[in-house]
């Protein structure tokens, strides 16, 4: 099915350890999200690509990279993960129209022990 | 700082009732509001998106007041599979992505 695929869907890492969270779109939109969800937080944006070749920080940026390989990938990267950065990650893209909406993929639930 | 205001609930309803929940926005610029769908450790869905002159899905009905800055969705004859959590959502039109409220909890009881 067309969407959005993110990978993995968990992860446990030590505190210090990095990691790539992958996210790939097969619906020819042209900007992608990272969100974080936490609970009683709400979904908060870490980075997003408004289009391919650009990348910029959104509410919730420290402690991540992002890189846009190409208008199908967006990838999120911890270079050293933290316990506070144990949260629930989805990725979204979304295509144009003011009365369209995103599309999420099925979330990574990451743990930093 | 752009918010999206919800109550969280739990709104605990009887199978067959009526609910409605309400949201507020501080950016009064907003140009495109939604309300997503988010079961228990599941993505957020599109549920339906609020036109100005208020839509109905079924047995959903939207309606903005960009005035007071509020959005409303109401659901008839309540089903269980109604359960879940409601995200109002709203966008600025750009492309920094949408801020979204923190939910607001439904449970439909048999």
């Amino acid at each position: 099915n067309a969407g959005v695929t993110q990978t993995p869907k968990f992860q446990v890492l030590k505190t210090g350890q990095s990691m790539t969270l992958q996210c790939a779109q097969d619906m020819n939109h042209n900007s992608m999200y990272w969100y974080r969800q936490d609970p009683g937080m709400g979904l908060r944006l870490i980075y997003y690509s408004a289009s391919e070749g650009t990348t910029d920080k959104g509410e919730v940026p420290n402690g991540y990279n992002v890189s846009r390989l190409n208008k199908r990938e967006f990838s999120l990267r911890l270079e050293s993960a933290a316990p506070s950065q144990t949260s629930v990650y989805f990725c979204a893209s979304f295509w144009s129209g003011l009365y369209d909406g995103y599309t999420f993929g099925s979330g990574t639930r990451l743990t930093v022990v | 700082r752009k918010e999206v205001e919800q109550d969280p609930g739990p709104f605990n309803v009887p199978e067959g009732a009526t609910v409605a929940f309400n949201c507020t926005y501080s950016n009064s610029a907003s140009q495109s509001f939604f309300w997503y769908r988010q079961d228990c450790r599941k993505e957020p869905k599109l549920l339906m998106s609020v036109y100005s002159s208020g839509n109905e899905d079924g047995r959903f009905t939207a309606q903005l007041n960009r005035a007071s800055q509020y959005i409303s969705l109401l659901i008839r004859d309540s089903k269980l599979s109604d359960s879940a959590t409601y995200l109002c959502v709203v966008s600025g039109g750009g492309a920094d992505g949408l801020t979204f409220g923190k939910g607001t909890h439904l449970i439909i009881q048999p």
